[in-house]
Formats: structure tokens, sequence, C-alpha cells
């Protein structure tokens, strides 16, 4: 069965500061990969997606993942990040039909100080 | 993208009795999944809402406690029973846009049972 793991329950950055957040999967196959954000009081908003081809796929907000197979990794990265990218993020990874029944990470809460 | 509506929003609820959650989009799916999102933690696949026949549920779900239905391919509804407190929880549906291998999530109901 698949798995996600998050490795960073809580991060802490800067406002304008770069942030990077972990994300390593568990899957026999090709996975079909997501990170989505979610706000407080909020649903879940799809910040990106890979499926195949270029393992540097670009987001909404200014956000880019990196798709490593090698190290099971698809890392989420912003070069700058803003007061309001305060908020929780989870990887999933999707089978069947590619997005279909997905199984998320536990998420990683990011604060933003100014 | 698909637009998603759940009803009700929000409710605290006496343990014992049951609530049931509306689902609407504004577009037909083919694919609608109900989600469970507990305190602090990440989501989980409840079940995978089929249109005009049984939901397919997960591993730790029972039909009994968590009966759903999907009378078309634009609604459905997820019952809680017989709560406890260990239901309060976050309930989400979600849609797969097929053409695009992207799942979109509704609002969530965020459910409490004292």
């Amino acid at each position: 069965a698949q798995s996600v793991t998050q490795p960073d329950i809580h991060i802490t950055v800067s406002e304008g500061a770069s942030l990077e957040l972990r994300c390593n999967y568990s899957y026999g196959a090709t996975p079909y990969l997501f990170w989505y954000v979610q706000s407080p009081g909020q649903g879940l908003q799809l910040l990106l997606k890979y499926f195949s081809g270029d393992t540097l796929v670009q987001g909404i907000k200014g956000f880019e993942a990196e798709f490593k197979r090698s190290q099971s990794s698809f890392n989420l990265r912003k070069p700058s990040v803003h007061w309001s990218d305060a908020a929780e993020y989870f990887c999933a990874v999707g089978i069947y039909l590619g997005a279909s029944k997905l199984t998320f990470g536990t998420g990683t809460r990011l604060q933003v100080t100014l | 993208s698909a637009v998603i509506s759940q009803k009700p929003s929000r409710d605290i609820c006496q343990r014992g009795t049951s609530l049931t959650i509306q689902c609407q989009v504004d577009s037909q799916v083919t694919m609608m999944f109900w989600y469970r999102q507990q305190p602090g933690q990440s989501l989980t696949l409840i079940a995978t809402a089929n249109q005009g026949s049984e939901a397919t549920y997960e591993s730790g779900f029972v039909i009994d406690k968590f009966p759903i239905s999907r009378p078309n391919l634009t609604f459905s509804t997820l019952t809680v029973s017989n709560m406890s407190p260990e239901d309060s929880s976050i309930y989400l549906c979600s849609v797969v846009d097929v053409g695009h291998n992207e799942q979109f999530f509704g609002p969530g109901t965020r459910l409490t049972v004292l």
C-alpha cells in the first residue's frame, strides 16, 4: 500500500525567507503526487501536481516542487514566503486514474513570522 | 474547476444521534469521495460514493456507521450514525476531474459530538 511521510510537523520561517517542505512517499509504481494547502477554516486547495515529464513542477502562489525518484521525494519549495502562506500543507499520493483515492501525509503546519 | 458545497458547515450533536451531511457539485462528476479529518490529523478516506450502487468503504469504515447515498452525478450524502465524541472531525467530500487528473475538495463539515 502507498504511504506518505511528512517529517516536519511544524515549521517557522521569517517572511521573505525561503521555504522547503519535505515529503517522502512509498509506492511501487510511478506515483501521482500532489501538494495541497489548507488555511484555517478553509477547505483544501491544490497547489501543484506531478504525473510525469519534467520533474520540477510549478504551481500556484509561487510554489514549486521537485520529484526525485531516487529519493522517493516530492519536496515543496518557495523562494520567498509571505505572511499569507501560513497554513497547513499536505502532500498526497494518488493511484488509479491519477487523482483518485488519495493517501495524505500527516501535514506540516507553517508559521510565518514578520 | 468544480464548485463543491457542503451542508451543514458545522454542527454540534449529542452522542447517540445521527447527522447527514450533504455534498453538492455544480457539474456532473463520475468519482466522488468522502474523507474524515480528525482534530490535528491528516485526511483519511472513508469511502468512494458510487452513483447508482453501494459505496465502497476503506478498511476501518463500515456502512452501518457511515451510510452513503449517491442518487445522481452531482449529489451525495454521508450519514454519521450513532455518534460518539470520537466522531468529532471535519468531514470533506471531494470530486475528481478525470480530464485534468485533479481532485477538488468541498469546504468541509465540522462536527462536534458532545
